[in-house]
């Protein structure tokens, strides 16, 4: 079982809409969650950290996390072309390690 | 702006020669990692280093790869002899606990 898992996608949602990204994680003892965005050639970039249960808002970005379900999403509102890429969940397990899932392409139709 | 630097950019190098990446992380990150990234497997973690120590390199291929960090400005990755399948993006990241971790624009390497 890999430490962090993604739905490859791809998603496609319309111009507007709220994109919603899921992930979940194996290991319980995991302190920190990342969302990256990386771009078609580009490297990742960060966009949210989150380390505490609830959510956590930054502009049209919104980080969920549920440690008991061993969850994290990432929602994007009003959805814009520019937001096409592919978005990679990190998770920071208790031994400090920082693994990557393998990414949901989104795309966002005008 | 601060930036994690990464050098070479691109590497092309026949089979069975040593390559040597690095990567100069931003001042005052305590934490250094590097990943590789394929379209098969996507970011896989090879090594990483705390205030220069290495903690874990259990996802490097310890016979031909070796990670250094020999000071706080610099860290190296080494592949001798590269193999065909060591073709990859290769990231370096910094960052320091509880604040996030910046990637370079990484060294795309081929082998041939």
């Amino acid at each position: 079982q890999k430490e962090v898992e993604q739905n490859s996608g791809p998603l496609s949602v319309p111009e507007g809409a709220i994109a919603s990204l899921n992930c979940t994680y194996s290991d319980r003892g995991s302190q920190s969650f990342f969302w990256y965005r990386q771009y078609s050639g580009k490297s990742p970039e960060l966009i949210m950290f989150i380390y505490s249960n609830g959510d956590k808002e930054d502009g049209r970005f919104t980080a969920q996390l549920n440690k008991a379900s061993q969850y994290v999403s990432l929602l994007i509102r009003d959805s814009q072309p520019s937001d096409s890429a592919t978005y990679l969940c990190a998770v920071g397990t208790g031994a400090n390690n920082l693994f990557f899932g393998t990414g949901t392409r989104l795309t966002v139709i005008p | 702006d601060a930036r994690v630097t990464q050098t070479p950019r691109d590497k092309v190098t026949e089979m069975g020669q040593e390559v040597t990446m690095r990567c100069q992380p931003i001042l005052g990150h305590n934490t250094v990692f590097w990943y590789r990234q394929t379209m098969m497997q996507g970011l896989e973690l090879l090594a990483y280093f705390r205030n220069r120590a290495p903690l874990d390199d259990s996802g490097m291929p310890k016979d031909r790869f070796s990670a250094e960090m020999p000071d706080a400005t610099l860290a190296t990755l080494k592949i001798q002899p590269s193999e065909p399948r060591d073709s990859a993006v290769y990231f370096c990241a910094s960052g320091s606990e509880g604040w996030g971790y910046t990637f370079g624009s990484g060294t795309r390497l081929t082998v041939v």
